[in-house]
């Protein structure tokens, strides 16, 4: 596709449970970005992948949450032990080098109930 | 991370050329500036960024204060799609500056027609 992909668009789960949310980068992209933007408010970094690497999870907010990139291209954020104030939209990022123009995906929206 | 302040919300009229201040006293020699906005329901997009002179594109015109404290985004002739909240970033070019974009609440523009 043209564009970032992440998929769930929505994605409603217990508390407690498991979730792991998908992104697909713009092909050839080799920086990638996770954020999550709760209503009203600006998105909020959680990690950033150069390549296969996390070059900065500092934005991670705890122990509950991981993320990997395999291969390079696609990532996967996965959260563990659900609690309802993880409900946000979670937005990934893809940009062609480090500091270059981000291009964002729809986002995923995750509800916990 | 550099700080940004921008004022919470603006109006303009359809066809009628907007300007978004943005405040940014303790940018740094080699940051950026760069502008995103959201549309309601989507992921950010990239709208324009500079450094020192200003910047024309398809979309809008970066205007940067001599002293790189302060930046205006213009919007020369607002249409009902441009609706959207703008976010003013800072972003380092130095090895040791922040690969990621910084997001603040930015300000939220409503076009009447």
């Amino acid at each position: 596709g043209a564009g970032v992909s992440q998929t769930p668009s929505n994605k409603v789960t217990e508390k407690g449970k498991y979730v792991e949310l998908r992104c697909d980068p713009i092909s050839g992209h080799t920086a990638l970005y996770w954020y999550r933007q709760s209503l009203g408010q600006g998105p909020e970094f959680l990690i950033y992948f150069q390549g296969t690497g996390a070059a900065d999870d500092s934005g991670l907010p705890n122990d509950r949450f991981f993320a990997v990139r395999p291969e390079g291209s696609v990532s996967t954020l996965k959260i563990q032990r659900t609690e309802r104030g993880d409900s946000a939209v979670y937005l990934c990022a893809s940009s062609l080098y480090s500091r270059g123009e981000a291009f964002f995906g729809q986002g995923t929206r995750l509800t916990v109930v | 991370d550099a700080k940004t302040t921008q004022p919470n919300s603006m109006e303009s009229n359809e066809e009628e050329p907007v300007h978004l201040p943005c405040n940014h006293s303790t940018i740094s020699g080699t940051d950026y500036i760069h502008w995103y906005r959201q549309l309601p329901s989507q992921g950010p997009e990239y709208v324009i960024h500079g450094l020192t002179s200003n910047v024309n594109n398809r979309m809008a015109s970066l205007a940067i204060a001599e002293d790189r404290k302060s930046s205006t985004l213009i919007l020369h002739r607002a249409t009902l799609r441009d609706a959207a909240v703008y976010y003013c970033i800072l972003r380092g070019l130095t090895q040791g500056g922040s690969e990621k974009l910084v997001f603040g609440k930015g300000t939220k523009l409503t076009v009447n027609p």
